[in-house]
């Protein structure tokens, strides 16, 4: 078991261009969440998934943001047009069952929106 | 959304248990209490978390106010691996982290 990972690790790109990130959850879990994270703030909830279905979603996810879950495994998180305040790290969970249970947390993956 | 409050930084002497408050009036029935802490450079960590009664693991212990509207996470014996961000979290629908406390652990 490797744990939750997530790439790329780091992402330097220019406003207007779209960015694609990707987590791999612990085998087995079936709950994947989405966080962001800026410099001196705790986690924001972005979203999560049971398996593949998309169960909650957090007002700050605009419509620039996507995320899917396609086989209940990996998730991918798109964020379309970037802007500069998408500047920020991207973290992903995991976790086992139905109830709020332990998140296991990836290393992340850093935005720079230049 | 609900929210926590908790004091921005905290310090402790190493080997002294440390008691770290949070305060969430606003906590439905249903939603849980976590506790997270998070290093520099690293993703949070689960530490704790419980509904009613006091909790305990190898890592803290858990106390949970009567009316729930607060709770403590006990680290018995602090040592300076946990010197750390500390995020007290009410998970419902959606997990909301809030700022955390900042535990600095003085040799």
């Amino acid at each position: 078991d490797t744990g939750v990972s997530q790439n790329p690790r780091h992402k330097i790109t220019k406003r207007g261009q779209n960015v694609t990130f990707r987590c791999d959850p612990i085998s087995e879990h079936n709950r994947l969440y989405w966080y962001r994270q800026t410099l001196g703030q705790g986690p924001e909830f972005l979203t999560y998934f049971q398996n593949e279905a998309q169960l909650e979603k957090s007002r700050l996810l605009s419509d620039r943001f996507s995320a899917e879950r396609p086989k209940g495994s990996f998730s991918t998180l798109e964020i379309q047009r970037t802007e500069q305040g998408d500047s920020a790290m991207y973290l992903c969970a995991s976790s086992l069952g139905d109830g709020p249970t332990e998140q296991f947390f990836g290393p992340g993956t850093r935005l720079t929106v230049l | 959304d609900a929210k926590t409050t908790q004091p921005n930084s905290m310090e402790s002497n190493e080997e002294e248990p440390v008691h770290l408050p949070c305060n969430h009036s606003t906590i439905s029935g249903t939603d849980y209490i976590h506790w997270y802490r998070q290093l520099p450079s690293q993703g949070p960590e689960y530490v704790i978390h419980g509904l009613t009664s006091n909790v305990n693991n190898r890592m803290a212990s858990l106390a949970i106010a009567e009316d729930r509207k607060s709770s403590t996470l006990i680290l018995h014996r602090a040592t300076l691996r946990d010197a750390a961000v500390y995020y007290c979290i009410l998970v419902g629908n959606q997990f909301y982290f809030g700022t955390g406390t900042s535990l600095t652990v003085i040799p």
